[in-house]
């Protein structure tokens, strides 16, 4: 089974702190991992995928396997970050592409 | 533009009503999802559909259905609502591309039950 884990359900930081959000998971195949964010009122867009090995808004992901996690990290949050992030995993050996998310991190950078 | 499109955005339905949410993505997407989240619950999936003609149950299938009508639209039915069905439900589709999956979702339908 596959499963992600965000044991965070609110994060607080002030603008211009380093601000990580952490993400666990288990599975029995091979995974594929994204961060999704959700501003107000906004539909889901992607934001990471590990597979990318790319920075987004200053964000960046790094899959740890043997810690099984990929913890979602900004070394400088600024009010624009504020946002409902969720972390995905799709299991990479199904055709289906079917995701499995976390319960999400609502985020909030005070000024 | 390219991308998903869902209808109604929102909709206050009764208990026992019934309503139909619909979802059409233009992309030539095989796959096609339906979400709802709820707060502190994340996203939980209703059902999926791997390609035309075929669906399958998610994680809280109970109280619906749907229909893949064709390659571009994937409805969700609610044939006697309930208010723990009360929630905002998100249409999504998913292209394999380049060994990697690309998922798009909607803006979101937001559905009352009183």
């Amino acid at each position: 089974a596959q499963r992600v884990t965000q044991p965070e359900k609110l994060l607080s930081v002030f603008k211009g702190a380093p601000v990580e959000l952490k993400c666990n998971y288990s599975y029995s195949g091979s995974p594929e991992l994204f961060w999704y964010v959700q501003y107000s009122r906004q539909r889901l867009q992607l934001l990471l995928r590990h597979i990318s090995r790319e920075s987004i808004k200053g964000f960046t992901a790094d899959l740890n396997k043997g810690e099984t996690s990929f913890h979602l990290k900004k070394p400088f949050a600024q009010e624009e970050d504020s946002a409902m992030y969720y972390c995905a995993l799709v299991d990479r050996g199904s055709t289906l592409g079917r995701l499995y998310f976390g319960r999400g991190t609502q985020l909030t950078v005070w000024p | 533009n390219a991308g998903v499109t869902q209808t109604p955005k929102f909709q206050v339905l009764k208990t026992g009503q019934s309503m139909t949410l619909q979802c059409a993505q233009d992309m030539n997407h095989n796959s096609m999802y339906w979400y709802r989240q709820d707060p502190g619950m994340g996203l939980r999936l209703i059902y999926y559909s791997a390609s035309e003609g075929t669906t399958d149950k998610g994680e809280v299938p109970n109280g619906y259905n749907v229909s893949r009508l064709n390659k571009r639209e994937f409805s969700l039915r609610l044939e006697s609502a309930a208010p723990s069905q009360t929630s905002v439900y998100f249409c999504a589709s998913n292209e394999r591309r380049s060994g990697a999956n690309v998922l798009t979702f909607g803006a979101g339908s937001r559905l009352t039950v009183l």
